[in-house]
């Protein structure tokens, strides 16, 4: 079974640029998660769907976007970069039953320059 | 809202050694459900164990097992037999309500000496 993707693995943007990133759950995970781990922040919450709707948002501004394929495979955009969103952003899937095993992609380390 | 505190930074144990990583968190819920994940340096997550408030057993997954408080809000990881491969970053994470949502700690840098 393969796991949770990631891509692109790596990216370096200049500030003002906006980026996508995709994840692509297990396959049947129909709940997928981003979360931003930055080394003074941790790991926070950005946003959860599921299947199709955004099921809970975290506190961050409304630059940070993200939306859900009817496959389940996840985008999440940022627009207008500033340099503080460098950060590893993580995708998670989970099954349909909830707080069980979230299964975690390798990441996708943002660097805005 | 919920919160996760992890006090300690940084732990090293000896191989085949015990360590006691700690945990606090807060939450009003009471159906809520408690994590262990590890992020070793290769940077994906996973689980190492998982435990339901219901329950007042403590969860055991091989030299893995829990001290969950509930009163005290604590919920502290036993390492058992320390492995190289046990070195890692650990993060305790609370989940509740109608979502996966999960708030970690600032995480633990376990650190196993040979």
């Amino acid at each position: 079974k393969a796991g949770v993707t990631q891509t692109p693995r790596y990216l370096i943007k200049t500030r003002g640029q906006q980026v996508t990133l995709s994840c692509s759950p297990i396959s049947g995970h129909r709940s997928v998660s981003w979360y931003q781990q930055t080394p003074g922040q941790g790991l926070q919450f950005l946003f959860e769907y599921f299947s199709e709707t955004q099921r809970n948002k975290g506190n961050f501004p409304g630059r940070f976007s993200g939306r859900q394929f009817s496959n389940s495979r996840s985008e999440m955009n940022v627009s207008t970069l500033e340099l503080g969103d460098s950060a590893l952003y993580l995708c998670a899937s989970s099954g349909d039953s909830l707080h069980t095993e979230a299964f975690f992609g390798q990441g996708t380390r943002l660097t805005v320059v | 809202a919920q919160t996760v505190t992890q006090s300690q930074p940084e732990m090293s144990v000896q191989e085949a050694e015990t360590v006691t990583l700690s945990c606090t968190y807060d939450t009003s819920e009471s159906d809520y459900y408690l994590f262990w994940y590890k992020q070793p340096p290769s940077r994906q997550m996973i689980l190492v164990i998982r435990q339901e408030a219901y329950k007042q057993q403590n969860a055991t997954e091989n030299r893995f097992s829990v001290n969950f408080q509930k009163a005290a809000k604590s919920f502290s990881l036993k390492i058992s037999d320390s492995q190289l491969g046990d070195a890692a970053m650990y993060f305790c994470a609370c989940s509740q309500g109608g979502s996966e949502k999960l708030v970690f700690g600032k995480g633990t840098k376990l650190t196993v000496n040979p």
